[in-house]
């Protein structure tokens, strides 16, 4: 089955600072790479998403990009908030019927 | 904005007793999934359910869970014998036709005493 990790498994940062985590997937067949936040007792909320014939998509602070060829995607957050503080899985997935594959997850702290 | 909805909450049970989980998917959906989270672990995939029958299953659905739409709004998802270890949160999922998107319900989180 697909083995999906996350670097760095925990992610300080200072407000305003930008944060990127990485996600390293197995399944080649895999073709839709989404992003995933969860905050404390609440439901992972999807934050960003990309498919596998886009290598990059932005939306206002965060950023995904794709390189399929080496297996990984990214997310990107720029000019961090305290209240981006949670932990970000990634959960690719091979269509548009198949499960999502989660990763181990990064907790991100922005400090003030 | 529609969203999927689980009910209950909060679910507390006694080891070796039945519990149903319940969710209402978004209503032109066709997909449905459940997972679970342990406390502090990652999201895992138990089930995905499509046309009325099973289209995957994980390792961790075995025998004592079972699912079930059994009108055309609820998906239900059975544990038959809960263990200690059943102890975790149940997120439920829906997926439509023309979209790899699948918002999560609330969750249930099932306590087994």
């Amino acid at each position: 089955g697909e083995n999906v990790e996350q670097h760095p498994s925990t992610l300080s940062v200072q407000e305003g600072d930008s944060a990127v985590i990485k996600c390293t997937y197995s399944d080649s067949a895999s073709n839709y790479f989404p992003w995933y936040k969860q905050e404390l007792g609440k439901r992972p909320q999807l934050i960003i998403d990309i498919r596998s014939n886009v290598g990059e998509k932005k939306d206002q602070r965060i950023a995904v990009t794709l390189n399929k060829t080496a297996k990984h995607f990214s997310l990107h957050i720029t000019e961090t908030q305290p209240e981006d503080s949670a932990v970000y899985f990634c959960a690719p997935s091979t269509g548009t019927a198949s499960k999502l594959t989660f990763g181990t997850g990064t907790r991100l702290q922005v400090t003030l | 904005e529609p969203e999927v909805t689980q009910t209950p909450s909060h679910q507390v049970t006694q080891m070796g007793q039945e519990v149903i989980l319940r969710c209402v998917p978004i209503s032109n959906h066709l997909y449905f999934y459940w997972y679970r989270q342990i406390l502090g672990q990652k999201v895992e995939f138990l089930v995905s359910f499509y046309n009325n029958e099973i289209s995957e299953k994980s390792e961790i659905f075995d025998d004592q869970f079972s699912v079930e739409r059994p009108d055309g709004s609820n998906f239900t998802l059975k544990i038959r014998s809960t263990k200690l270890e059943d102890s975790a949160m149940y997120f439920c999922a829906s997926r439509g036709d023309n979209s790899p998107r699948s918002p999560f319900g609330p969750g249930t989180r099932l306590t087994v005493t």
